[in-house]
């Protein structure tokens, strides 16, 4: 069983800076495409970034771009997200997410999902 | 930027009966070499994380009762409860994941009317 588990979050202050991490298990993880997707209280959903599964490709939403970044250690199964330069609005809870279903050229969608992780960001 | 449109916002169906709702994609996700809809659908009940429920745009993820289908294709799809059934009662996410950024629907609240 898939299994993905969010730490890192909490409050900070803006400006601040935190670093969310994802242990995953269940599956063999160099092997997928992974996410982070947010979700504001009581807002839909927003993709933030994704890693391809040897690094090669990386993406970011342009509401984090430059300030947010986005790594895997496949030794460790393991998917970070080191966040800078944090807004008030960068509030919401953060989910790791895995791929799968992919197609002949091995592109995917989101599959898994973990239980996130709040990220508050106030003075 | 593709952008997705959900409708409604919100939906109060009677137990047992059907419940549809409707992506708009701004752009088709309609990739013509393979002849697939890069278009997914999640279930998000109160609490938890998303759930994942028909990808490809019509193909139900293992597990999912066979109540739910999705259907269309190009920039025009459906996500169709057959039968609400009290479990049901959630919120209903369309993504298209043909380009990036992977952009969501704005999320349509399911009810019990």
């Amino acid at each position: 069983e898939v299994h993905l588990v969010e730490s890192g979050g909490g409050l900070v202050k803006p400006g601040g800076s935190l670093r969310l991490s994802c242990a995953a298990s269940g599956f063999t993880f160099n092997n997928h495409s992974m996410n982070w997707v947010r979700q504001a209280p009581g807002k839909g959903l927003e993709w933030v970034s994704s890693i391809s599964s040897k690094n090669s490709d990386i993406f970011y939403a342009d509401s984090v771009k430059g300030r947010f970044s986005i790594s895997r250690n496949n030794a460790r199964n393991s998917l970070y997200l080191q966040m800078n330069s944090l807004r008030v609005e960068d509030t919401a809870t953060y989910y790791c997410a895995r791929d799968g279903h992919y197609d002949s050229s091995g592109y995917g969608l989101v599959v898994d999902w973990g239980q996130g992780t709040l990220v508050t960001v106030s003075s | 930027d593709i952008v997705m449109t959900q409708s409604p916002d919100s939906l109060a169906v009677s137990l047992g009966e059907r419940a549809t709702i409707h992506c708009k994609s701004s752009q088709s996700v309609l990739y013509v070499s393979n002849n697939k809809n890069y278009l997914s659908w999640y279930q998000q009940k109160s609490g938890q994380p998303p759930k994942l429920l028909i990808y490809w745009a019509s193909i139900r993820e293992s597990g999912v009762p066979d109540r739910f289908s999705g259907s269309g294709s190009g920039t025009d799809f459906t996500l169709t409860i057959s039968s609400l059934q009290p479990e049901d009662v959630a919120a209903y996410y369309c993504q298209q994941y043909y380009s990036v950024p992977r952009t969501f629907g704005q999320g349509t609240q399911v009810e019990i009317k």
